[in-house]
């Protein structure tokens, strides 16, 4: 069965590096994510692409992040001048969100996360 | 206020009980979906209910929707040792992105 797949599992970075963090979505999928889970929080939206450009981004997603489809399979996240407070679970995930009406699917289907640990 | 609060927040329970775990919403919606995550992995999509159904079921699980109470609840019939995990809601409303709001999700503990 498809799955999300991200690299990698756990990476750990000094206070003000850049991190780019990696996804390849299931094959056909059209919508793409990030989430974030800081630990024992709830999982928190950032932001959601399609066609190439974000469509959606929430109030955490500011200047420091930025995401890329640098080509047909990756979907990439990078953090710039990452902070103490980045230390968290980021999760890609992909949603079909073919059709319509009836036939119209909106599952989104998660990563295993990748856990950024921020020094 | 917050979308998509689950209570109880913990539940221990023994195995081949059935586990009741609850969400509740604020605004409205398109798509109620649960997912389930074991300590420290990924989420696992588990069902989708859309705002015009009221019950669906898949294997051991059922999920309820009543939009008139904003609520939701997952049902795991006789439970495994395997089930234990922490159990999210999730829902998305008017948005162009398709963003899911999660609650913040019951910490199931079967007991073998």
């Amino acid at each position: 069965e498809p799955e999300v797949t991200q690299t990698p599992s756990h990476q750990v970075t000094q206070m003000g590096q850049e991190v780019i963090l990696r996804c390849v979505p299931i094959s056909n999928h059209l919508y793409f994510y990030w989430y974030r889970q800081i630990l024992g929080q709830k999982v928190e939206f950032l932001v959601s692409f399609y066609n190439n450009e974000i469509s959606e981004k929430s109030e955490i997603f500011d200047d420091q992040f930025s995401v890329e489809r640098p080509d047909g399979s990756n979907f990439t996240l990078k953090i710039r001048s990452t902070k103490l407070e980045d230390s968290a679970m980021y999760f890609c995930a992909s949603n079909p969100l073919w059709g319509g009406g009836t036939l119209s699917s909106y599952e989104q289907y998660f990563g295993p996360g990748t856990r950024l640990t921020v020094t | 206020s917050q979308q998509g609060e689950e209570d109880p927040q913990a539940l221990s329970i023994q195995e081949g009980e059935n586990a009741t775990m609850n969400c509740s919403y604020k605004t409205s919606i398109n798509n109620l979906q649960w997912y389930r995550q074991n300590s420290g992995r990924g989420l696992v999509h588990l069902i989708l209910i859309r705002s015009n159904e009221r019950e669906k079921h898949s294997g051991r699980l059922r999920v309820t929707l009543d939009t008139s109470k904003k609520s939701s609840s997952l049902l795991i019939t006789a439970s495994r040792a395997a089930d234990t995990a922490s159990y999210f809601c999730a829902t998305d409303g008017n948005n162009a992105g398709n963003m899911l709001t999660f609650g913040g999700g019951t910490r199931l503990m079967v007991k073998p």
